[in-house]
C-alpha cells in the first residue's frame, strides 16, 4: 500500500498570496498517477488534478499540479477567497487508492 | 449534467446491517467504473470498494473486505453497498464516485454525490 503524507497539516496565508502544499509518496506512484481534490465544509470532493498535472473541467489555471516519482505538488498562484478549504491528494495508480491526511488552507 | 445521489445511511447497531444506493444519471452508467470512499466525521477521505463497468470486477479496502459487498444494476443505472457487520468504526459519510474515464477499476473520481451518513452506535 502506497502511504501518502501531506504537509504541512494547515496553511494561514491571505486572499492574493501563493500556496504551496506537497504530496509525499512511500514509493514510487506508477505513471505519476497522482490526484488532488478540494473539499470544502458538508461538501463532497472536487477533483482539480489528476496524473499529476492534468488539469479537471472547470478548474481556474491560477491552480497547478507538478511532480513526479514521490514528491508531487499543488500550487495556487494567488488565493482567492473560494479557495480556502481542504485538499487531498491521492494516488490512482495501484490498489489499494489511498490519500493523504489532507492540508487545510485557512484564512490567515 | 452527471449526477450521483446516494440514499439509505442512517443510524445502526453494532452488528447490523445496512444497504446504500447510488442513483446515477447524466452519463453511460454501464461504461463507467464506480467506486465507494467514505469520510469519519473531521477525518480524511478512505476508499472502501470499487466496481467494474459490467459488475465482474470488485475491490475491497482491508478494513471491509469480508463485510462489504459492493454491486450495481445497470439496467437501473443504480450503484449498492450492501454492509454487514457493521462496527463502530464504520461510522462516515459515506460518498458514491464515478471515475474519470472508462477502462481499468484503477484511475481518479470525477464526480461525486453529496454523501449519505452512516452512525453505527448502540
Amino acid at each position: 500500500e502506497i502511504v501518502l503524507t501531506q504537509s504541512p497539516g494547515t496553511l494561514s496565508l491571505s486572499p492574493g498570496e501563493r500556496a504551496t502544499l506537497s504530496c509525499r509518496a512511500s514509493q514510487s506512484v506508477s505513471s505519476s498517477s497522482l490526484a488532488w481534490y478540494q473539499q470544502k465544509p458538508g461538501q463532497a470532493p472536487r477533483l482539480l488534478f489528476y496524473g499529476a498535472s492534468s488539469r479537471a473541467a472547470g478548474i481556474p489555471d491560477r491552480f497547478s499540479g507538478s511532480g513526479s516519482g514521490t514528491d508531487f505538488t499543488l500550487t495556487i498562484s494567488r488565493l482567492e477567497p473560494e479557495d480556502f478549504a481542504v485538499y487531498y491528494c491521492q494516488q490512482h495508480g495501484s490498489s489499494p487508492l489511498t490519500f493523504g491526511g489532507g492540508t487545510k488552507v485557512e484564512i490567515k | 449534467e452527471v449526477q450521483l445521489l446516494e440514499s439509505g445511511g442512517g443510524l445502526v447497531q453494532p452488528g447490523g446491517s445496512l444497504r446504500l444506493s447510488c442513483a446515477a444519471s447524466g452519463f453511460t452508467f454501464n461504461t463507467f467504473v464506480m467506486r465507494w470512499v467514505r469520510q469519519a466525521p473531521g477525518k480524511g477521505l478512505e476508499w472502501v470498494s470499487t466496481i467494474g463497468d459490467s459488475g465482474d470486477t470488485t475491490l475491497y479496502a482491508d478494513s471491509v473486505k469480508g463485510r462489504f459487498t459492493i454491486s450495481r444494476d445497470n439496467s437501473k443505472s443504480t450503484l449498492y453497498l450492501q454492509m454487514n457487520s457493521l462496527r463502530t468504526e464504520d461510522t462516515a459519510v459515506y460518498y458514491c464516485a464515478k471515475k474519470v474515464v472508462p477502462g481499468t477499476a484503477l484511475g481518479p473520481s470525477d464526480h461525486w454525490g453529496q454523501g449519505t451518513l452512516v452512525t453505527v452506535s448502540s
